[in-house]
């Protein structure tokens, strides 16, 4: 079974306006990443957060991480027409050796201009 | 430097048939992994290799493999196919003897078995 899941599967916000997604997972991990996939296309990493960080920036992103809730938020500001995608988290296991990364079914964003 | 690429873009395949995808990773990536996205069970980890050994795999039938060779590409097998294995694959490499870290992304092989 997956382990992240992501809420609210779709979201349609304004141009301009923030955009925020949650991610809940259910073992314990080493960290937690955010990945964005336009149309039917590769995905793109976004960010990283480590199980030992609370909170991490990248220009427009904002990670949050709570262990103890198992769960994480993305948010988006200023969201732009460009930042339609799907958005999935990804997680990783406890000591395990590797890169095989657990996905959620992603958050599907559209901003309209 | 060149991206994760994949071959082909785009795949038709009949049932019972066999496919064989292929994953050149970014230079000097020694890891590789595959995964399947499809409408109804989202993305799945199939198997990761590293330095031609597999190092993990996920919960797929032994339809499914793969192999990397010594220059890191990879492929992967699909036998005996099944509408059911209508797919985006996915192919990403990641660093070498980074573990846990980013994943960059191929575009994908779209299969589509009929």
């Amino acid at each position: 079974s997956q382990q992240g899941e992501e809420d609210p599967q779709a979201l349609s916000i304004q141009e301009g306006e923030n955009a925020t997604m949650n991610c809940s997972y259910k073992t314990s991990i080493n960290n937690l990443q955010w990945y964005r996939q336009n149309s039917g296309r590769g995905l793109v990493h976004l960010i990283l957060i480590r199980s030992n960080e609370r909170e991490k920036h990248s220009g427009r992103l904002r990670v949050t991480l709570d262990t103890s809730k198992k769960s994480s938020s993305l948010l988006i500001t200023a969201s732009r027409a460009a930042d339609t995608a799907s958005y999935f988290c990804a997680t990783d296991a406890l000591n395990q050796a590797g890169t095989a990364l657990i996905f959620g079914k992603g958050t599907t964003l559209s901003v309209s201009s | 430097k060149a991206g994760v690429t994949q071959t082909p873009r785009y795949l038709i395949k009949t049932r019972g048939q066999q496919v064989t995808l292929s994953c050149s990773p970014i230079s000097g990536h020694r890891s590789v992994s595959w995964y399947q996205q499809t409408p109804g069970q989202g993305l799945q980890f199939l198997f990761e290799y590293f330095s031609e050994t597999q190092r993990n795999k996920g919960n797929f039938p032994g339809r499914f493999s793969g192999r990397q060779f010594s220059n890191s590409r990879s492929e992967m097998n699909v036998s005996t196919l099944e509408l059911g294995d209508s797919a985006l694959y996915l192919c990403a490499s990641s660093k070498p003897t980074a573990t846990n870290e980013k994943l960059f992304f191929g575009s994908g092989t779209q299969l589509s078995v009929l």
